[in-house]
């Protein structure tokens, strides 16, 4: 499969803990790799390679994979977080980019 | 720290050759595969395809018959090429530089790939 698939919205209220899920086959083989995009600019890599965070990112971000399901958690959720979150890797096959539907982040 | 710039005429006629340029500073584009990805308004992220300094490439299936990337070592630029173009593919066009490599043992051994550095963003619009 080809396909990374993330549920297209999730809410949590401040300061609380949010999970955003990605699904597909790839994910057996392959560390999701995870993006912040606030309206009108640039995806940010947040989480890559397992749990890596790019420099500048907080560690309230934080991930997991379990079978094909790979996971983002944010502990301690901030207004600041309201986004959209990609996730993203190499297909099964090894030759090609895919990336989810992205998962738009509510803070309540 | 790298830092990418998308550059090229945003706005095209139906029918037309899409060009852009992505210049990369602050670090050399003969390491690395470099990435164009495509974002129509409201929409998610589409990966068109990438270059390795050597020219060797991968696309996008479904875009594959119309694109074209190269790289300019010289001018530490890679490029995007979109034959055809239709009111489909209005977006906004990012280059970004590639990142992966594996972890684990034997026994448990991972892959990882990741985009960790992404240009502002150029939009693009086809319209007659």
């Amino acid at each position: 499969s080809s396909e990374l698939t993330q549920d297209p919205a999730v809410s949590v209220a401040l300061g609380q803990t949010v999970r955003i899920t990605c699904q597909g086959d790839s994910l057996r083989r392959y560390y999701a790799s995870w993006y912040q995009q606030k309206p009108g600019q640039a995806p940010v890599l947040v989480i890559y390679a397992k749990n890596n965070r790019p420099s500048g990112i907080p560690d309230r971000f934080s991930a997991s994979n379990s079978g094909n399901t790979a996971s983002l958690t944010i502990t301690g959720t901030q207004a600041g977080d309201e986004a959209d979150y990609y996730c993203n890797s190499r297909d099964s096959s090894d030759n090609h980019v895919i990336f989810g539907g992205g998962t738009k982040l509510t803070v309540l | 720290q790298v830092q990418l710039q998308e550059s090229g005429p945003g706005l095209l006629r139906p029918s037309e050759t899409l060009s852009l340029t992505c210049t990369v500073s602050g670090g050399s584009i003969s390491s690395d595969y470099w990435s164009w990805i495509r974002q129509p308004a409201g929409k998610g992220l589409e990966w068109i395809g990438r270059i390795y300094n050597t020219g060797t490439t991968n696309y996008n299936p479904s875009l594959k018959a119309r694109v074209t990337l190269s790289v300019d070592t010289s001018k530490n630029q890679f490029s995007l090429k979109l034959t055809s173009v239709t009111a489909a593919d209005t977006a906004v066009y990012y280059c970004a530089r590639d990142l992966s490599g594996g972890i684990g043992t034997t026994d448990t051994f991972y892959y990882y790939y990741a985009m960790d550095a992404w240009g502002q963003g150029t939009p693009v619009t086809v319209s007659s």
